[in-house]
Formats: C-alpha cells, sequence, structure tokens
C-alpha cells in the first residue's frame, strides 16, 4: 500500500537558517504529493502540492520537487523565522478518492 | 467563509461509552473525510463521504461509523470507546467536480478526544 517516511524531528535551527526536511514515498501509479504545516493547537494547512514528476511547489519561501526516479519530495526554505516553528507533514494522494496518506511529521523549532 | 468547522473542540469520555463529533464542511464544499491524529503521529484515514454513503474506508474496526446528511455536514460515532482511541480527529472537507475529480482539502482545527 502507500507509504510516506520523513526524517525524524524535532529539528532545531537558528533563525535564517537554511532547512531541509526529507520525504521518500511509495504509492502505486502517479501521486499528487503534499506538505502540510500544523502550528500549535490548530489543524493541517496545506503548504504546497505538486501533481506529476518535476513540478516544484512553492509557497511562503518554502520549495518542494517531485522526483519520481528517487520517489522523493523534500522540503527546503533558505532561511526559516521562527515563526516557521511547526509540525510539517508530507503526503501523497493516490486513486479516485481523496484518502491522503501522511507521515509521521517532522517538528520544526526556529529558534532566535 | 468559516472554512471547515468541528464541535466539539474538547472531549473527555470514559472507556465502554460512545462519542459523536460533528463536521461542517467548508462552504461550497460536498465531500467529507475523517482523520485520527494520536499524538505525535501523522493523521491516519477513517473514511470518506460523498452523497450520503462512505465512499472509501481506511483500517479501521466497525466501531467506528460515520453519517452524512443532506447539507453535507457529517458525524463521526465512535462505540465501545478504548484508551488508544485518545487522539485528535480532524474532519477534512473538499468539492468533487462533475468530471470526478477532487479539489484542494481544507482541514478543520480538530476535536480533541480523550478516553480515561
Amino acid at each position: 500500500g502507500d507509504s510516506v517516511t520523513q526524517m525524524e524531528g524535532p529539528v532545531t535551527l537558528s533563525e535564517e537558517a537554511f532547512l531541509t526536511i526529507n520525504c521518500t514515498y511509495t504509492a502505486t501509479g502517479y501521486p499528487s504529493l503534499f506538505w502540510y504545516v500544523q502550528y500549535p493547537g490548530e489543524g493541517l494547512q496545506l503548504l504546497l502540492k505538486a501533481t506529476k514528476a518535476d513540478d516544484k511547489g512553492s509557497n511562503k519561501g518554502f520549495e518542494a520537487t517531485y522526483r519520481k526516479e528517487t520517489t522523493s519530495f523534500h522540503l527546503e526554505k533558505g532561511s526559516v523565522q521562527v515563526s516557521d516553528s511547526a509540525v510539517y507533514f508530507c503526503a501523497l494522494h493516490s486513486g479516485g478518492y481523496q484518502k491522503v496518506t501522511f507521515g509521521t511529521g517532522t517538528k520544526l523549532q526556529v529558534i532566535p | 467563509d468559516a472554512g471547515v468547522t468541528q464541535s466539539p473542540t474538547h472531549l473527555i469520555k470514559t472507556r465502554g461509552q460512545q462519542v459523536t463529533l460533528r463536521c461542517s464542511p467548508k462552504s461550497g464544499h460536498d465531500t467529507v473525510s475523517w482523520y485520527q491524529q494520536a499524538l505525535g503521529q501523522g493523521p491516519q484515514f477513517i473514511f470518506q463521504y460523498y452523497e450520503e454513503e462512505e465512499r472509501q474506508r481506511g483500517n479501521f474496526p466497525d466501531r467506528f461509523s460515520g453519517h452524512q446528511f443532506p447539507n453535507y455536514s457529517s458525524e463521526l460515532n465512535v462505540n465501545a470507546l478504548l484508551l488508544g482511541d485518545s487522539a485528535l480527529y480532524l474532519c477534512a472537507s473538499t468539492h468533487r467536480s462533475g468530471s470526478g475529480r477532487f479539489g484542494e482539502q481544507f482541514f478543520g482545527p480538530g476535536t480533541r478526544l480523550t478516553v480515561l
């Protein structure tokens, strides 16, 4: 079945540092890939997405490229801010209905 | 637009009891999915409702059941609660187009269920 593996957290970075959160997936067919963010006490928000190979999703300075050859969708940001502190989930959707498969999440803490 | 709303925000139950959680989808959305998020874990898909029928189900026992109403709102029912059912329950809504494609999923803030 479908599965998503993302790097263990927590990740602690200083403000303005470079961020990479690794994500790899296993899926049948050609899934759509997502990064969701969950701020403390809140629900999930879609951060970015990519629907086909080589697509790059981007939003709020975050980027991720759909790499079919390595089945990866790593999240990057060039300069993190304290306000980026949250839990980040890599996820995929395949098939006709809307079941989304999530990774276990990576907690990011950015310190001033 | 209120977005996806869920009630209640928090709930405390004891083992063996039954619970009902409620979800109102975002305006214009007709499809509702439910997820269970245990502490420190990613959300796990429970089931999805479209046109008042369960369309897809994850790996959850029959103690978990649901319903969708004509106004597209939905309920999640859990019977015979176990300690392991303690989690954040998330509702997500989307719209299914005439061609059968789904739009972006929007998540509600969740209901925090604690089973003692």
